[in-house]
């Protein structure tokens, strides 16, 4: 059984351009949630698809964020035109649809994105 | 909305002893979970133990243990005869109950540092 895995790990880009994550969550999990973690700070909820269907978003998910996961399976976010208030841990987590325990939610190692 | 607080940054505890982290919640729902997560340096999250709230007896997880007060909204994290592994970041999270797949509310999380 392997965990929820995100690529890249580390991702430095220039203000401005565009940068894409991709994560891949624990094989029968249905939900993927993806969150933003800043330095010593608790993460923050940005987005969450059940199968492929992308069912809520936070406001701090603006226009230039976007979310998919085209099949059920695996999941991007991209951001255009980064910022440097972007720079950030992102998180991914998935969770299952039904079973026991299925509101428990497993992390994946975060892509760090540093904008310069 | 629902908001986590977490009012102790850091605590240091010697190996072996005890320490317990503090959380509390505001909700208006009476259905609803509650998590602490573990985040090492540079490493994911991982969840250390779950509490529903609609059970009265306290979670328990080997050396982890929580005091789940719904009625004062507090839910302590006790780490016992802790061990140099435990230093980590420690998140306490909300998930509100009813329709599934919620998402996670994290406290601004507390630094464990355990001495040798």
């Amino acid at each position: 059984d392997t965990g929820v895995s995100q690529n890249p790990r580390h991702k430095i880009t220039k203000r401005g351009q565009n940068v894409t994550f991709r994560c891949d969550p624990i094989s029968e999990h249905n939900r993927l949630y993806w969150y933003r973690q800043t330095l010593g700070q608790g993460p923050e909820f940005l987005t969450y698809f059940q199968n492929e269907a992308q069912l809520e978003k936070s406001r701090l998910l603006s226009d230039r964020f976007s979310a998919e996961r085209p099949k059920g399976s695996f999941s991007t976010l991209e951001i255009q035109r980064t910022e440097q208030g972007d720079s950030a841990m992102y998180l991914c987590a998935s969770s299952r649809l039904q079973g026991p325990h299925s509101y428990e939610q497993y992390f994946g190692p975060g892509t760090r994105l540093t904008v310069t | 909305a629902q908001t986590v607080t977490q009012s102790q940054p850091e605590m240091s505890v010697q190996e072996a002893e005890t320490v317990t982290l503090s959380c509390t919640y505001d909700t208006s729902e009476s259905d609803y979970y509650l998590f602490w997560y573990k985040q090492p340096p540079s490493r994911q999250m991982i969840l250390v133990i779950r509490q529903e709230a609609y059970k009265q007896q306290n979670a328990t997880e080997n050396r982890f243990s929580v005091n789940f007060q719904k009625a004062a909204k507090s839910f302590s994290l006790k780490i016992s005869d802790s061990q140099l592994g435990d230093a980590a970041m420690y998140f306490c999270a909300y998930m509100g109950g009813g329709a599934a797949g919620n998402k996670l509310t994290f406290g601004g999380g507390t630094r464990v540092l355990v001495k040798p």
